[in-house]
C-alpha cells in the first residue's frame, strides 16, 4: 500500500510556543489530505481537509487560527499548532489518498506534549 | 456521512476465529466499506476494503450481505499481536471524501 509519514514522531514544547507537523505522501501524490487528533483510549476525530493549492477546510469547533494548515505541494502538507497550551496534547494523525478509487492511508501519528 | 456502530470491546484467544460486525444502516449507493486497524500510539493501518458479497486477502476477510447495512470482518487464528483497535469506516471509493471514525471495537486476545 501507499506510505504516509509524519514528522516529527514526538515532540515536547513549552506552552505559548508554536509546533510544526509535517505530513508526507512518500509514493504518490495527494491532492487532498486530512488531520485528526486522538486523545488517550478515544477515537480520531477529524480536524481539518487539506486541499493542495487552496484553504483548509475545517470542522466545526476547529479554531482555523490556531491550527494551521498549509498544503503547498502535492505530497506535503503541515498543520502548525499555535501559541500551544497543555490541553493541546495530544496525538495528530494525518492522512492521504492516492486516488483512482484506492483507499486512505494513515501516517504513523506524532505525539505532541506541551508544558 | 454513513454513521457506522460497533461492539465496544471484544475477548479471544490465541488460534480462535474472531468475527466483528458493524452496522452502517445509512449507507450509500457510493459508499465502500473500510476496516482499519490501530495499535497503541500508531495510526490506523488498512486491513481490507468491500463494496458487496465477500472479499478476502491475506489477513482477513469481510462479508457483506446483500442489503449492505452491515459488514462482518473475520480474522482467522487470531495471535496476542492482534489485540487492537479495529475500525469500521463508509464512505466513497474515490479516497478523497472525509472519514468519521466510530468508537472502533477493542479486541484483546489472550494466551
Amino acid at each position: 500500500g501507499a506510505v504516509v509519514s509524519q514528522h516529527p514522531s514526538r515532540v515536547i514544547c513549552k506552552s505559548g510556543t508554536s509546533v510544526k507537523i509535517e505530513c508526507r505522501s512518500l509514493d504518490f501524490q495527494a491532492t487532498t489530505m486530512f488531520w485528526y487528533r486522538q486523545f488517550p483510549k478515544q477515537s480520531l476525530m477529524l480536524m481539518a481537509t487539506s486541499n493542495e493549492g487552496s484553504k483548509a477546510t475545517y470542522e466545526q469547533g476547529v479554531e482555523k487560527d490556531k491550527f494551521l494548515i498549509n498544503h503547498a505541494s502535492l505530497t506535503l502538507s503541515t498543520l502548525t499548532v499555535t501559541s500551544a497550551h497543555p490541553e493541546d496534547s495530544s496525538f495528530y494523525i494525518c492522512s492521504a489518498a492516492p486516488g483512482g478509487g484506492e483507499t486512505q492511508y494513515f501516517g504513523p501519528g506524532t505525539r505532541l506534549l506541551v508544558l | 456521512l454513513a454513521k457506522t456502530t460497533q461492539p465496544i470491546s471484544m475477548d479471544s484467544y490465541e488460534g480462535q476465529e474472531v468475527n466483528i460486525t458493524c452496522s452502517h444502516n445509512n449507507i450509500a449507493t457510493n459508499d465502500y466499506i473500510t476496516w482499519y486497524q490501530q495499535f497503541p500510539s500508531q495510526g490506523p493501518r488498512f486491513i481490507i476494503q468491500g463494496y458487496k458479497t465477500k472479499v478476502t486477502n491475506e489477513v482477513a476477510s469481510l462479508f457483506i450481505p446483500a442489503d449492505r447495512k452491515s459488514s462482518t470482518l473475520s480474522l482467522p487464528r487470531v495471535s496476542l499481536s492482534d489485540t487492537a483497535v479495529y475500525y469500521c469506516l463508509v464512505g466513497d471509493i474515490g479516497g478523497f471524501q472525509k472519514l468519521v471514525f466510530g468508537t472502533g471495537t477493542r479486541l484483546l486476545v489472550s494466551p
